[in-house]
């Protein structure tokens, strides 16, 4: 199984909201991602954790908050968003210090 | 990471062989090339990877020059569900976990 699971699919929030996005994974993997896609742009890397911990944070602005609760979980909080924060929000995750990347179906985030 | 060079788009007739090029001139030793595709608002999708010896899987094989500076990835039968952006990345396995995605070539399959 090389499932990542996203929710929702979908949110569209006003700029005062507070909302989280969800990633699950059930294949034993120890390193968990959070990517942001804009419209026509590939993807780019938010922040890493590597055995529940936050290992690397690429100068996210901290209207976006990672938490990782267990092995198996990735949140991502949302407070306070722009309408450029609108993108699709992708989770990933890999076995610790390995090259494949498994990628969930991603959250398509609108900011009003 | 080294930096990757590829077509913006490409066509391909549906049933067909799809050659799909990436240079990679400035790639070190220890760096592997890996492919990933997106299908249109889905998450990418890992497809293979490799060092220096060609590779196949049942989605795709992946050639790489002896020099290393560029590879291509064939997808032997494309279909419709082929349709997709393409991205060639290099990277070093294990230390770093970052996938740094360039702008990749649109596959179009066509009928």
């Amino acid at each position: 199984d090389t499932e990542v699971t996203q929710t929702p699919k979908h949110l569209v929030m006003g700029m005062t909201n507070k909302k989280s996005l969800k990633c699950e994974q059930h294949m034993g993997h120890r390193a968990m991602y959070w990517y942001k896609q804009k419209a026509k742009k590939p993807p780019e890397l938010m922040f890493v954790y590597s055995y529940e911990k936050l290992s690397i944070n690429e100068s996210v602005p901290s209207r976006f908050s990672p938490e990782c609760p267990n092995s198996s979980l990735l949140n991502l909080h949302l407070h306070a968003l722009q309408p450029e924060d609108s993108a699709l929000y992708l989770c990933a995750s890999s076995q610790a210090n390995a090259r494949t990347q498994y990628f969930g179906p991603g959250t398509r985030l609108t900011v009003l | 990471d080294a930096k990757t060079t590829q077509p913006t788009s490409m066509d391909c007739a549906e049933g067909r062989a799809a050659n799909l090029p990436c240079n990679h001139s400035t790639i070190s030793g220890n760096e592997y090339v890996y492919w990933y595709r997106q299908i249109h608002s889905q998450g990418p999708q890992y497809i293979i990877h490799g060092l220096k010896n060609n590779e196949t899987n049942e989605m795709a094989s992946l050639i790489i020059t002896e020099d290393r500076k560029s590879s291509t990835l064939i997808l032997p039968h494309a279909t419709l569900r082929d349709t997709a952006v393409y991205y060639c990345i290099v990277r070093v396995a294990g230390s770093n976990y970052k996938l740094t995605f360039g702008k990749g070539t649109l596959l179009t399959v066509n009928p």
